[in-house]
C-alpha cells in the first residue's frame, strides 16, 4: 500500500506571509496532483506535476514535485485570507489515486 | 467547470432507513468513485465503477452498495441506515486513470 503523509497537519498564519506544506512518500509516483478543499464541497484540483524535479507556478502558488518522485511540496507566497482551506495532496500508481490526509491552513486577516 | 452533481446536500435520518446517494455526470467520464470523507479528516475510497456494470469496493470497507447502469450515474445505497454511517459522501468522476477527478459538492449523511 502507498502512503503518502503531509505536513504539517495544522497550519495557521497571518496574512502576508510565505508558507510551505509537504507530501512525502517511500513510494514512487506516475504522478502527483494537489487540491484544495473548502468547508462543506469537494476537492479541486490545482495542479498536476508528473516530471521528477518539476516546477509548476499558478498565481502565488509553487509546487515542486521531487527528483526521485516520491515527494513533493506547496509553497504560497504572501499568503491570503482566500488560501484558506484543506490542501490534500494525492499521489498516481496502477491502482489509481491514493490521498494524503491533507494540511488544514488557516490564513488569519 | 465541473458537471458532476450529487443530491441532496444533506440529508437526516432515523436509524434503519434505506437511502440513495445520487450522483451524475455530464461529461462522459468511464471512472466514477464514491469517497467517504470525515470532517477535517482524509477521503477514504468506497467504491469505484471503470465504466458501465463495472463495480469495485474500494480500500475502506463499506456497508453500502452502488450500481452503474448508465455512464452517467452512479447511485449509492444503504439498506439500512446506522449511526456510523454518519458522515460526508463525496462523487468523483475522471476521464482516465490518474487523470484529474472532478468532485461533486458531497453529501452530508447525519443518521440519527
Amino acid at each position: 500500500t502507498q502512503l503518502l503523509e503531509q505536513s504539517p497537519q495544522f497550519l495557521s498564519i497571518q496574512e502576508g506571509e510565505n508558507l510551505t506544506v509537504y507530501c512525502n512518500s517511500s513510494s514512487v509516483f506516475s504522478s502527483l496532483q494537489w487540491y484544495r478543499q473548502e468547508p462543506g464541497e469537494g476537492p479541486v484540483l490545482l495542479v498536476t506535476v508528473v516530471t521528477g524535479g518539476e516546477v509548476k507556478k499558478l498565481k502565488r502558488l509553487t509546487f515542486q514535485f521531487g527528483d526521485a518522485r516520491k515527494d513533493s511540496s506547496l509553497h504560497i507566497t504572501a499568503a491570503q485570507p482566500g488560501d484558506t482551506g484543506l490542501y490534500l495532496c494525492a499521489g498516481g500508481g496502477a491502482d489509481g489515486l491514493t490521498f494524503g490526509k491533507g494540511t488544514h491552513l488557516i490564513i488569519q486577516p | 467547470e465541473a458537471d458532476i452533481y450529487q443530491t441532496p446536500r444533506y440529508l437526516v435520518i432515523g436509524t434503519g432507513k434505506k437511502i440513495t446517494l445520487e450522483c451524475s455526470q455530464t461529461m462522459g467520464h468511464d471512472k466514477m468513485y464514491w469517497y467517504q470523507q470525515d470532517p477535517g479528516m482524509e477521503l477514504h475510497l468506497i467504491h469505484y465503477s471503470y465504466g458501465v456494470n463495472s463495480t469495485e469496493k474500494g480500500d475502506l470497507s463499506s456497508e453500502s452498495t452502488v450500481s452503474r447502469i448508465r455512464t452517467e450515474h452512479f447511485p449509492l445505497t444503504l439498506e439500512s441506515a446506522r449511526p456510523s454511517h454518519t458522515s460526508q459522501y463525496l462523487c468523483a468522476s475522471s476521464g482516465v486513470t490518474n487523470e484529474k477527478l472532478f468532485f461533486g459538492s458531497g453529501t452530508q449523511l447525519s443518521v440519527l
